[in-house]
């Protein structure tokens, strides 16, 4: 089964507006990552929160982490064009697992 | 540009073939992984090998093998396809043999018919 699934599944902003994509996942993990697809090409990491970490940032990224909820979310301040993707989480859970396990992916438009 | 390359770009055969998919990671890194990625199932973990080991294997058909060469390129062996196998299938490297920061290949698409 999936362990982290996003939330929405897809989203349309205006360009200058902030996006928010939410992640929930099932069991304990040791880290969760984010990372961004651009339609048919390769992912591209952006961010890891470790699990006793609450929030990071990396630029106009802003990630956050609630383990007691098993979610995290990630903010995208200030949408450009070139935003527009596919986002996805990824954990790997607890316990030594050396499996990444993605979610489906929010699908990011954000309009000029 | 990740530093990964896949070959071939894409793929067309026909079902009940064989075909083998090559990676080549990140110069310094050990780790390999490969993925499916199709529309109804997502992106999906196959199998992952560090150094030339077999490390994790995930939802892997039995038709499917995979293996890293002294080199530590990698290749993804596909037999006796159906037509579900259709799907981009991703090469990923990282340093260590821990999952985090993946660098991604391009990918294969690949189309069975």
């Amino acid at each position: 089964s999936q362990q982290g699934e996003e939330d929405p599944q897809a989203l349309s902003i205006q360009e200058g507006e902030n996006a928010t994509m939410n992640c929930s996942y099932k069991t304990s993990i040791n880290n969760l990552q984010w990372y961004r697809q651009n339609s048919g090409r390769g992912l591209v990491h952006l961010i890891l929160i470790r699990s006793n970490e609450r929030e990071k940032h990396s630029g106009r990224l802003r990630v956050t982490l609630d383990t007691s909820k098993k979610s995290s979310s990630l903010l995208i301040t200030a949408s450009r064009a070139a935003d527009t993707a596919s986002y996805f989480c990824a954990t790997d859970a607890e316990g030594g697992s050396e499996k990444l396990v993605f979610g489906k992916g929010t699908k990011l438009t954000v309009n000029p | 540009d990740s530093g990964v390359t896949q070959t071939p770009k894409h793929l067309i055969t026909a079902t009940g073939q064989r075909v083998t998919l090559r990676c080549s990671p990140r110069s310094g890194d050990l780790s390999v992984y490969w993925y499916q990625q199709s529309l109804d199932q997502g992106l999906q973990f196959l199998i992952q090998y560090y150094n030339g080991e077999e490390r994790a294997k995930g939802n892997i058909l039995e038709r499917f093998s995979a293996q890293q060469f002294p080199d530590l390129h990698s290749e993804l062996n596909l037999s006796s396809l159906e037509l579900g196998d259709s799907a981009l299938y991703f090469c990923a490297s990282s340093v260590s043999t821990r999952p985090y920061e993946q660098y991604f290949g391009p990918g294969t698409r690949l189309t069975v018919t």
